[in-house]
């Protein structure tokens, strides 16, 4: 089993609908948690932390369910320019990263 | 400011012959991170690097992968003795320092054709 799993879709997301997609972690002792965005062709980039209780970066909002070991990503009022890719990150001990497979996400008009 | 550069931006090998990759990592980030990630796949960690410690390598696929970091900041990534499953983009991302590790700035990439 991946540490990371995700849907890597694509999710095809009328312009203005809302979209939310989940990622799953094997370590339960994973401490902290994150999306990246990575568009087409490009490096990925920190899109916005997981915490605890939840969290909304503008349209984004971003959840953690420690007992089901899963993250999930929430975008409303889907825009063109948020067709990309998704990566779930998780940081376990040592200082290191483990990136999903990413979920594609394309908005369409 | 400048962001992470890496070169060349591409490369294309011959199975069996070395290749270098460069990363240039953000002015003063002590942690630098080397990744790659293949078509349609997630990024796989290779090695990282945090200062003047010794370098986290669990990540490296084999031995023919070595990466050196010279003088805390420019890294070179070498794969000897090419393979075709090498093909991939290698991405070097820097952090600030081991507890920014969460905010990683990702430079480019190589991508690395082995014919």
């Amino acid at each position: 089993r991946k540490e990371v799993e995700q849907d890597p879709g694509p999710f095809n997301v009328p312009e203005g609908a809302t979209v939310a997609f989940n990622c799953t972690y094997s370590n339960s002792a994973s401490q902290s948690f994150f999306w990246y965005r990575q568009d087409c062709r490009k490096e990925p980039k920190l899109l916005m932390s997981v915490y605890s209780s939840g969290n909304e970066d503008g349209r984004f909002t971003a959840q953690l369910n420690r007992a089901s070991q899963y993250i999930s990503l929430l975008i409303r009022d889907s825009k063109l320019s948020d067709s990309a890719t998704y990566l779930c990150v998780v940081e376990a001990a040592g200082n290191k990263l483990t990136f999903g497979g990413g979920t594609r996400v394309l908005v369409k008009p | 400011g400048a962001g992470v550069s890496q070169s060349p931006s591409n490369k294309v090998t011959e199975k069996g012959k070395d290749v270098e990759l460069r990363c240039d990592p953000i002015s003063g980030h002590t942690a630098l991170y080397w990744y790659r990630q293949s078509l349609g796949q997630g990024l796989e960690f290779l090695i990282y690097f945090q200062g003047n410690s010794a370098p986290d390598k669990s990540g490296l696929p084999s031995d023919r992968f070595s990466a050196e970091r010279t003088g805390g900041s420019v890294s070179t990534l070498t794969i000897q003795r090419t393979q075709q499953e090498d093909s991939a983009v290698y991405l070097c991302a820097s952090s600030l320092g081991w507890l920014e590790i969460y905010e990683q700035y990702f430079g480019p990439g190589t991508r690395l054709t082995v014919t």
